[in-house]
């Protein structure tokens, strides 16, 4: 158990749709990341948020949206969802701003 | 843009045997390599490595890194099945602090 919480663990929605993912990060990580794991493809980065603000941006789509609340837990936000986005979404965190990261166990989502 | 390249993408193997896994990476201002193992959900992490020609050791596995040459390798020895996984090897560059991951390489150890 990495001590990154992912909910929920699977999801089946239809096209067009909006789901929201939630990651609750390792006790006293600041760090929060969000990779997407294709069947065909690596984890992508899709962004990285550090205590409250956003750090890094990868190649995530206008239809995603993520924020990071005080709290330091962060949610992935995906709306006008399209067969395509059907995918594993990890959450991952770490201490700061750079080093090891410790993965959630992922959010399954299918689109129908 | 940070680039991973692993290889093999897969590989299959017997109990016993030693594999070596490589993995070639381009990244501005290099800051660390880091290998991870995925099974069926969460990848966990294994090493990461910074400085060159500096060998970790976890148990039968070990790692090592080239800055020079640009490349780590992971070495399993005496495969067993439960090392059956994709093996993600990642860099952080300093320009950022996110990691970059390859795709993984596939290792099947069959009994």
């Amino acid at each position: 158990d990495s001590g990154v919480t992912q909910t929920p663990k699977h999801l089946i929605t239809a096209t067009g749709q909006r789901v929201t993912l939630r990651c609750s990060p390792r006790s006293g990580d600041l760090s929060v990341y969000w990779y997407q794991q294709s069947l065909d493809q690596g984890l992508q980065f899709l962004i990285q948020y550090y205590n409250g603000e956003e750090r890094a941006k990868g190649n995530i789509l206008e239809r995603f949206s993520a924020q990071q609340f005080p709290d330091l837990h962060s949610e992935l936000n995906l709306s006008s969802l399209e067969l395509g986005d059907s995918a594993l979404y990890f959450c991952a965190s770490s201490v700061a701003l750079a080093g090891e990261l410790f993965f959630g166990e992922g959010s399954r989502l299918t689109v129908l | 843009e940070d680039k991973v390249v692993q290889s093999p993408l897969s590989l299959v193997v017997h109990e016993g045997d030693t594999v070596t896994l490589n993995c070639s990476y381009e990244v501005t201002n290099f800051r660390s390599l880091l290998w991870y193992k995925q099974e069926k959900k969460a990848p966990t992490f294994l090493f990461m490595l910074t400085s060159s020609g500096i060998e970790k050791k976890s148990g039968r596995l070990s790692s090592i890194l080239d800055k020079k040459e640009l490349f780590s390798i992971l070495n399993i020895t005496a495969t067993q099945t439960g090392d059956s996984a994709v093996y993600l090897c990642a860099v952080a560059g300093t320009s950022g602090s996110r990691l970059t991951f390859g795709e993984g390489t596939q290792l099947t150890v069959n009994p």
